[in-house]
């Protein structure tokens, strides 16, 4: 079966530089939601779209920026990279018509030296 | 806001059973989820229990009192594999999942 594709997988920037993660959902589900999750920590909820529409807001600073697009993918844009972005940006998505299991990709190793 | 409260590490021997308990506090309660997340992967879907009892599901199983506000994670004939993190997440309404600290679990020969 599909899964959530997440590109690329690592990244590494400078400080002050912009990335940008990329997160494909698996076909047919309708929500997206990107998680931040730093060495021991548990994954921290940053965003979530539904139908191309934020549907909540977590933890996600203003230099982060994230939308989803009409085939569904989703992009999380960051800018002013600190070191203290360095983490695990995980991508999710779920289907409101089913029981809204939340299924998570590979995510993508963010390395801000 | 939610409440998640878990075991922060256990140890248990290959072959044994082993059951990690989960207690939260949580408004507009609509079910439980429990991943598994080994080091550096992402979390696993493992189970979702919205309704009191017990869900079976191989050699994992995942009960749930709403009542109580509890919730574990049985996992028997264990394995090295089996070796991760055990994240909780209650969910509120529709909200997205808010998880716990997680258990590390450590299968030992």
């Amino acid at each position: 079966a599909a899964g959530v594709i997440q590109s690329p997988r690592h990244l590494i920037k400078e400080k002050r530089e912009t990335a940008t993660l990329k997160c494909y959902p698996i076909p047919r589900h309708d929500t997206v939601y990107w998680y931040q999750q730093g060495p021991g920590q548990d994954p921290q909820f940053l965003i979530s779209f539904y139908e191309k529409m934020q549907s909540d807001k977590g933890s996600i600073p203003d230099r982060f920026s994230a939308q989803q697009f009409s085939d569904y993918h989703s992009e999380l844009n960051m800018s002013s990279l600190e070191l203290g972005d360095s983490a695990l940006y995980f991508c999710a998505s779920s289907s409101t018509r089913r029981t809204d299991t939340q299924y998570f990709g590979p995510g993508t190793r963010l390395t801000v030296l | 806001g939610q409440n998640i409260d878990q075991p922060t590490e256990m140890t248990a021997t290959e072959g044994a059973i082993v059951q990690i308990n989960c207690t939260y506090q949580t408004s507009g309660f609509n079910g439980l989820f429990w991943y598994q997340q080994h080091a550096g992967e992402a979390p696993t879907f493992l189970s979702y229990n919205v309704l009191d009892g017990l869900e079976e599901k191989g050699r994992f199983s995942s009960f749930l009192s709403r009542s109580k506000g509890y919730s574990y994670l049985l996992l028997k004939e264990l394995q090295m594999k089996d070796s991760a993190s055990y994240l909780c997440a209650p969910r509120s309404g529709n909200t997205p999942l808010v998880f716990g600290k997680g258990t590390r679990l450590s299968v030992i020969a």
